[in-house]
């Protein structure tokens, strides 16, 4: 089945600059993967995701990269602010399964 | 437009009890996934549904099974209930076959002692 390995575990960060947390997946027939912001005793939420026939996707201070040769994907943040402070969770999936495999997490405190 | 839902927020059981959690998806979504997401870990795949019937599993026991409802409901059931158990449970769901955007609802906590 898939894998999906996600790092740092923990990125902290002042505010102003930039956060980036990557993710390399194993099933080559993955091609969904979106990233989720879930705050403490709250739903994960889907901020930005893409799909294996886009290299990249931006969305005002956050973009994805996908590197489907090396099996592997990112997350950047720009400009971070004091409440883009949670934990990010990259998932992978292929079309019919659609069962998300999630990464292990990232806490990123962003420091005033 | 409501979002997904569930009940209960919170729950409470002791080893070997059985639970029925329930999820309502989002309006118009037809597709219901469950996901355990134990302390400080990324939630983890237990099983979709769709039009009543399950349609993939990911690696958790027998005692875990589930239902889904005309109305596109789904709940959740746990039997003989192991400490292990203790996880946020989350649903989320989808709008039809093609798409693979998961809505996620805010989960119910179970605590089994």
């Amino acid at each position: 089945g898939e894998n999906v390995e996600q790092h740092p575990s923990t990125l902290s960060v002042q505010e102003g600059d930039s956060a980036v947390i990557k993710c390399t997946y194993s099933d080559s027939a993955s091609n969904y993967f979106p990233w989720y912001k879930q705050e403490l005793g709250k739903r994960p939420q889907l901020i930005i995701d893409i799909r294996s026939n886009v290299g990249e996707k931006k969305d005002q201070r956050i973009a994805v990269t996908l590197n489907k040769t090396a099996k592997h994907f990112s997350l950047h943040i720009t400009e971070t602010q004091p409440e883009d402070s949670a934990v990010y969770f990259c998932a992978a999936s292929s079309t019919g399964r659609r069962a998300l495999t999630f990464g292990s997490g990232t806490r990123l405190q962003v420091q005033p | 437009d409501a979002g997904v839902t569930q009940s209960p927020t919170h729950l409470i059981k002791t080893r070997g009890q059985q639970v029925t959690l329930r999820c309502s998806p989002k309006s118009g979504h037809d597709t219901v996934s469950w996901y355990q997401q134990a302390l400080g870990q990324g939630p983890q795949f237990i099983f979709q549904y769709y039009e009543e019937e399950e349609r993939q599993r990911g690696n958790f026991p027998d005692r875990f099974s589930g239902h889904q409802f005309p109305n596109y409901s789904s709940e959740l059931n746990v039997n003989a209930l192991l400490l292990g158990d203790s996880a946020l449970y989350l649903c989320a769901s989808i709008y039809g076959t093609s798409t693979d955007t998961q809505y996620f609802g805010p989960g119910t906590r179970l605590t089994v002692l």
